[in-house]
């Protein structure tokens, strides 16, 4: 069956380290892979996306990467501040349509 | 989310009875999606449309029906309400954001179903 795996419900971390989640998806090609971010009582909001053939993305604190062969994706954020503090979610888009099948997410508290 | 809105935002009714949840957008896009998200579950689609006249099945369309009256407009119907419903619902619009297409969420309308 199609599994998406985020690493942890929840990760703490302080204030100015990198936070590093995990996605890891079984059974699926996916064309694409997003990140978003989710705040308490709020729709998810884009964070990220990186295609199939690319290795790592960045935007500003945050970086990307993407192994098909691992099955893997990881969601780093750099100089983690309290306002970082979130729930992350990814998303498979398989067949290239933004379909798209979400993992549970994982909680981050950034401690001051 | 301004570009997204959802009505109601807090609902509570009865098992057996039929209620509509529904979504506008400003964004204009053709795509639009309804999800439910559950604790431990994550977000999982019930139905997507691709423009008014394509409606499409998700994941987990049992028990629910949708109406696309508008390109701006996307309902979700519960038939007959029942516990198990119960969860936070989000409508989504699909569209590029630069040569990027990402979905736009709406706020979220919390459902219990006594």
């Amino acid at each position: 069956s199609q599994k998406i795996e985020q690493n942890s419900e929840a990760l703490n971390i302080q204030e100015g380290k990198t936070a590093t989640l995990t996605c890891n998806y079984t059974n699926y090609s996916p064309a694409y892979l997003q990140w978003y971010r989710q705040d308490p009582g709020r729709g998810p909001v884009f964070l990220l996306l990186i295609r199939e053939n690319e290795k790592e993305k960045r935007k500003e604190r945050l970086k990307v990467t993407f192994d098909t062969t691992l099955k893997q994706s990881l969601f780093h954020i750099t100089a983690s501040q309290p306002a970082d503090s979130a729930t992350y979610l990814c998303a498979l888009d398989i067949g290239g349509a933004n379909n798209l099948f979400f993992g549970t997410g994982t909680r981050l508290t950034v401690i001051p | 989310d301004a570009d997204v809105t959802q009505t109601p935002r807090n609902r509570i009714t009865k098992t057996g009875k039929r209620i509509m949840l529904e979504c506008s957008q400003t964004k204009g896009h053709d795509r639009m999606y309804w999800y439910r998200q559950d604790p431990g579950l994550g977000l999982r689609l019930i139905y997507y449309s691709f423009d008014v006249k394509d409606i499409n099945k998700g994941e987990i369309s049992d028990g629910y029906s949708v109406s696309r009256q508008a390109q701006a407009k996307f309902s979700l119907s519960l038939e007959s309400a029942i516990p198990n419903q119960t969860a936070l619902y989000f409508c989504a619009t699909s569209g590029y954001q630069g040569i990027q297409e990402t979905q736009y969420f709406g706020p979220g309308t919390r459902l219990l179903v006594l």
